[in-house]
C-alpha cells in the first residue's frame, strides 16, 4: 500500500543534542513538507521541497535543517539551536501539478518529540 | 487578522444532527480549500476539497465555498460519535509551492 512512513513515533531529545526525524513516501509524489503542531495552534510550515535536491524554508525554519537526496525521502534534523522543539512533527507529500492543479496533502503518522 | 480562522469549539451536537463547521480566510488569491479530520493523537486525514464557489457533496460531507465572502464551511449530516474529532480548514497560499495554511481547528463532539 502506498503511503508515508514517519519514524520514530516517539523521540526524546536531551538539551544540546541534534536529532533526525525520518520521512519516507512511496506515493511517487514530487513535493514533500514538514509541519509542526503545538497544542492550540495550527500546523506551521518548517520546510518544503518540490523536487529532488531542492528545498525552501517555511515560516519557522530556524533551528531545523533538511535534505532531499531522493524523491522518496525528506528527513528533518532538529538542531540544538531550536530552543523549543517539543511538538508533534508531521511530514506530508503531494502531487506537484503545474498551473492551478493543486491537491491536498497526505500526512504521515507523525513523530512526537519531547525534550528531557 | 489570522490567515485562516476557525472557532476552536468545542461544538457539541446530538447524534443524527447536522454539524456545521466554519472557516474564514484572508488572502483573496487563494484558490484551493481543504478540510482535514484529526483524531486525538493522530495525524490529519483529508476528507474534502473544493475549488469552485458553491456546494460539493461527498457521502455525509458537504463543503461550501463563497469566495466573495472568503468563507468555507463543512457540513456533516447524520453526525455519529465516530465523527467526534478536530476539523482543520486549510487554504492554499498563492505563489506556488502548493503550500497550505492551516487553521487551528474546531473540536466537534457528537453526543449520544
Amino acid at each position: 500500500d502506498g503511503g508515508i512512513t514517519q519514524s520514530p513515533k516517539y523521540l526524546f531529545r536531551k538539551e544540546g543534542q541534534n536529532v533526525t526525524l525520518s520521512c519516507e513516501q512511496n506515493l511517487n509524489h514530487d513535493a514533500m513538507y514538514w509541519y509542526r503542531q503545538d497544542p492550540g495552534q495550527g500546523l506551521r510550515l518548517i520546510y518544503y521541497s518540490q523536487i529532488v535536491n531542492d528545498f525552501q524554508k517555511g515560516d519557522i525554519a530556524e533551528g531545523y535543517s533538511v535534505s532531499r537526496e531522493k524523491k522518496e525521502s525528506f528527513p528533518l534534523t532538529v538542531t540544538s539551536a531550536q530552543k523549543n522543539p517539543t511538538a508533534f512533527y508531521l511530514c506530508a507529500s503531494s502531487s506537484r501539478q503545474g498551473g492551478s492543479g493543486l491537491y491536498g496533502y497526505t500526512f504521515g503518522s507523525g513523530t512526537r518529540l519531547t525534550v528531557v | 487578522q489570522k490567515e485562516v480562522e476557525q472557532n476552536s469549539g468545542p461544538l457539541s451536537v446530538p447524534e443524527g444532527a447536522i454539524a456545521s463547521l466554519n472557516c474564514t480566510y484572508s488572502d483573496r488569491g487563494s484558490q484551493s480549500f481543504f478540510w482535514y479530520r484529526q483524531y486525538s493523537g493522530k495525524s490529519p486525514e483529508l476528507i474534502m476539497f473544493i475549488y469552485s464557489n458553491g456546494d460539493k457533496e461527498d457521502g455525509s460531507f458537504t463543503a461550501q465555498l463563497n469566495k466573495a465572502s472568503q468563507y468555507v464551511s463543512l457540513l456533516i449530516r447524520d453526525s455519529q460519535p465516530s465523527d467526534s474529532a478536530t476539523y482543520l480548514c486549510a487554504v492554499n497560499r498563492p505563489g506556488g509551492g502548493n503550500k497550505l495554511t492551516f487553521g487551528t481547528g474546531t473540536q466537534l463532539k457528537v453526543e449520544l
